[in-house]
C-alpha cells in the first residue's frame, strides 16, 4: 500500500495564531513530499515541495514566512500557518512520492480543513 | 506554464448512462496524467494513472485515454451509478510538478 495519512482533519483557530498540519507517509519513505491548497469550488493549487532535509521550494506567490514547511524525515513533513487570517481558511492537502512502481505518482492525503475566525 | 482545462464544469446524467470527460493541457511535455474523483470536503481518491508512452488504461468501468500530442485525455464511465456522483479531476506531471484541471462535478440521477 501507499497511505498518507493528515492531521489533523479540521482546524479552527483565531486570527493570528499559528497552526501547525502533519502530512505523514505511514508504510512508506518519501524524499519528496507536496503541499496543494483548495479554495471551495476550486481545483488544487501547489503551495511548495518539500525535499527532506533541505529547504522546500514555494511557488510563486506563496509565502514562505507565512507557510512554513518542514521536512525532518523520510515519512513526515510539517506545514505550518503563522499567523493566520480568514484569508488563510481553505483544504490543505499534502502528497508524497513512493518511489519505485509507477514513476512520478504521488499518493495523497485526505486533508485538512482549516477555519480561521 | 501548463494549464489543464476540463469540460464541462458540470454534468448531469440518469443512472445507467455512459459518459465521458474531457480534460485538456497545453505543455504536451508531460511524463504522466491522473484521474481522481473528490467527494464533497474530502480528499482525492486516485482512479487511473496514464504513463506518457500509453494510450490508454482500464479499471472496471472506467477508461481513461491520453493522446499526448493533441493535449487531450477523456474519462469514459461506463453504466454510470448515484455512486459515481462526485467532482473528477484531471492532473498532468510534468515539470517536476503536477498541475491539476479545473474539474468536472458529475451528478448521476436515480
Amino acid at each position: 500500500g501507499a497511505v498518507v495519512s493528515q492531521h489533523p482533519s479540521r482546524v479552527i483557530c483565531k486570527s493570528g495564531t499559528s497552526v501547525k498540519i502533519e502530512c505523514r507517509s505511514l508504510d512508506f519513505q518519501a524524499t519528496t513530499m507536496f503541499w496543494y491548497r483548495q479554495f471551495p469550488k476550486q481545483s488544487l493549487m501547489l503551495m511548495a515541495t518539500s525535499n527532506e532535509g533541505s529547504k522546500a521550494t514555494y511557488e510563486q506567490g506563496v509565502e514562505k514566512d507565512k507557510f512554513l514547511i518542514n521536512h525532518a524525515s523520510l515519512t513526515l513533513s510539517t506545514l505550518t500557518v503563522t499567523s493566520a487570517h480568514p484569508e488563510d481558511s481553505s483544504f490543505y492537502i499534502c502528497s508524497a512520492y513512493k518511489g519505485g512502481g509507477n514513476p512520478y505518482e504521488q499518493y495523497f492525503g485526505p486533508g485538512t480543513r482549516l477555519t480561521v475566525t | 506554464k501548463q494549464e489543464v482545462t476540463q469540460i464541462p464544469a458540470a454534468l448531469s446524467v440518469p443512472e445507467g448512462e455512459n459518459l465521458v470527460l474531457n480534460c485538456s493541457f497545453t505543455d504536451s511535455a508531460i511524463y504522466n496524467l491522473q484521474w481522481f474523483r473528490q467527494d464533497p470536503g474530502k480528499g482525492l481518491t486516485s482512479l487511473l494513472l496514464i504513463q506518457s508512452s500509453q494510450r490508454e488504461q482500464t479499471s472496471g468501468r472506467l477508461n481513461a485515454s491520453l493522446d499526448k500530442s493533441s493535449g487531450r485525455s477523456t474519462l469514459y464511465i461506463a453504466a454510470s451509478q448515484p455512486g459515481d456522483s462526485a467532482t473528477y479531476l484531471c492532473a498532468v506531471f510534468g515539470n517536476e510538478k503536477l498541475t491539476f484541471g479545473t474539474g468536472t462535478r458529475l451528478t448521476i440521477i436515480p
